[in-house]
C-alpha cells in the first residue's frame, strides 16, 4: 500500500501522559499535514509542513502539541500531559505542493 | 478566515433516487473545492476537485459538483445512487496560493435504502 500511513490506529492513554504519533506520507509528497476530527464534525486543521519546515500552526496547537517532520519524511505528533479534551482522531494527509490532500486512516485517541 | 457549511446532516434516500447535498463557503478571494468522502471504517477519500476552468467537474463513481461563484456554492450531485453509497460526505475550501490548509464543514451523513 503506497497511501499515507499512520501509526498507532488506536491509542488509549491516562490522563496526564505524554503520546506519539507517526505518519508516513506518500513518498512523493512533499507537504504533510495533521488534522484533528471530533465527533459529528469535519477535520480541523493543526499543522503543516513543507519538506522539514513547519509552515503554519493553527491556534487550536496548544502548547502541548509539538509536530516535527526531521527530515522532510515522516512527521510526529505529540501531545504532552493528555487531557481528555484531546480525545479524537488524528488525521494524516499529504500533497504534492498545492495538490489535492490524500489522508490517512487517521489514529484513534482515547484519554481516560 | 474561511469557513464552510453543510446544510444536510443526515440524508436517507432510496436507491436509485437523486442525490443533491449542498455546500456552501464563505471566502473573500479565489478558493479551490473539494468533496471527500468517508465510507463507514474507511478513511477519507478524494472523491473529486475543482481548481479552476470548467465549473462542473466530474469525480469518481458518478459524482459530479457544479461551483457556482456567484452563490458561493459547490453542490454535490449524483443522478442514480446505490446503496454502496452510504457515507459521510464532507466539502472542504481552501484559498488559492496559500498554505493549502484545508476548512472543512461538518459532513452529512448519508444511508440510502434497498
Amino acid at each position: 500500500d503506497t497511501g499515507v500511513s499512520q501509526d498507532p490506529r488506536h491509542k488509549i492513554t491516562k490522563r496526564g501522559q505524554n503520546v506519539t504519533f507517526r505518519c508516513d506520507p506518500i513518498s512523493e509528497h512533499n507537504r504533510l499535514y495533521w488534522y484533528r476530527q471530533t465527533l459529528g464534525q469535519g477535520p480541523e486543521f493543526l499543522t503543516y509542513f513543507q519538506n522539514e519546515a513547519q509552515l503554519e500552526k493553527s491556534r487550536l496547537l496548544s502548547d502541548r502539541f509539538s509536530a516535527e517532520r526531521p527530515k522532510g519524511s515522516f512527521s510526529t505528533l505529540e501531545i504532552q500531559r493528555t487531557e481528555q479534551g484531546d480525545s479524537a482522531m488524528y488525521l494524516c494527509a499529504s500533497s504534492l505542493l498545492a495538490g489535492p490532500q490524500y489522508f490517512g486512516a487517521g489514529t484513534r485517541l482515547s484519554v481516560l | 478566515a474561511q469557513s464552510v457549511s453543510q446544510h444536510n446532516h443526515h440524508v436517507i434516500l432510496s436507491e436509485a433516487a437523486s442525490l443533491e447535498l449542498g455546500c456552501n463557503y464563505s471566502y473573500g478571494g479565489t478558493v479551490n473545492l473539494f468533496w471527500y468522502v468517508q465510507y463507514p471504517g474507511q478513511h477519507l477519500q478524494l472523491l473529486l476537485k475543482y481548481f479552476s476552468g470548467d465549473p462542473l467537474v466530474k469525480g469518481i463513481k458518478g459524482f459530479e459538483a457544479e461551483f457556482i461563484k456567484s452563490k458561493f456554492s459547490f453542490n454535490l450531485r449524483k443522478p442514480s445512487v446505490q446503496w454502496s453509497d452510504t457515507a459521510e460526505y464532507f466539502c472542504a475550501v481552501t484559498p488559492t496560493g496559500g498554505g493549502n490548509k484545508l476548512t472543512f464543514g461538518t459532513g452529512t451523513q448519508l444511508k440510502v435504502e434497498l
